[in-house]
């Protein structure tokens, strides 16, 4: 079964202080992996998709990775508005290389951006 | 916004009943998927449906139904209700010849409130 681990849960930064957000995956074969950011009571918004170890892809403040095991969602000199959940999620190959859309999503870290 | 929309936005209704949520994709799209997001379960894959039919099925439970009108739009009933039917329902949609290295664009989301 797919399965996808965050963390920390939760992260605490300084307005400027740079960190970085973890995704942990098992999946049978990996399609996709997507990171989505998610304000409160809101649908969570794209961010990117990464297909291969190796890749990475950068948005403003953001650039995430990917290995064959994890990825990672870099954030450089955070602002508050960067105050979100951020979520990781994988698309895996179904059986007989059948690929499905179906999305496993972790739970989830929230961050907070302190001015 | 991501052009994919629900409605209704919210839902309060009592247990043993049922409920439809509504959902359009963005124009174009020929995917829609389903999601249930509570606070202990975080963001579950209920069910996919391409161009009117169902493609792929998550832990759905036999209470809960879909379907993919031939205008693309899908509508999620769910019956007999129970306080753990709780939560954030979620409509996602993508170009979709597969689901497979699509982007999900999700909508705003129903809160549903079983009392």
């Amino acid at each position: 079964e797919d399965q996808v681990t965050q963390s920390p849960e939760a992260l605490r930064l300084q307005e400027g202080e740079s960190s970085s957000l973890n995704c942990s995956y098992t999946v049978s074969g990996l399609r996709g992996l997507f990171w989505y950011r998610q304000d409160p009571g809101k649908g969570p918004e794209f961010l990117f998709t990464l297909y291969s170890a190796g890749e990475e892809k950068e948005k403003e403040r953001l650039k995430a990775t990917l290995t064959k095991k994890e990825s990672f969602l870099h954030i450089t000199a955070p602002k508050p508005e960067d105050s979100a959940t951020y979520l990781c999620a994988v698309q895996a190959l179904g059986a007989g290389g059948t690929s499905y859309g179906k999305l496993t999503f972790g739970q989830g870290t929230i961050l907070t951006v302190h001015p | 916004d991501s052009g994919v929309t629900q409605t209704p936005k919210h839902l309060i209704t009592a247990t043993g009943q049922r409920v439809t949520l509504r959902c359009s994709p963005r124009s174009g799209d020929l995917s829609v998927y389903w999601y249930q997001q509570s606070l202990d379960q975080g963001l579950q894959f209920l069910i996919q449906y391409y161009n009117g039919e169902e493609r792929a099925k998550g832990n759905i439970l036999e209470r809960f139904s879909a379907q993919q009108f031939p205008d693309l739009h899908s509508e999620l009933n769910l019956s007999s209700l129970e306080l753990g039917d709780s939560a954030l329902y979620f409509c996602a949609s993508s170009v979709g010849t597969s689901g497979s290295w699509e982007t999900q664009y999700f909508g705003p989301g129903t809160r549903l409130l079983v009392l």
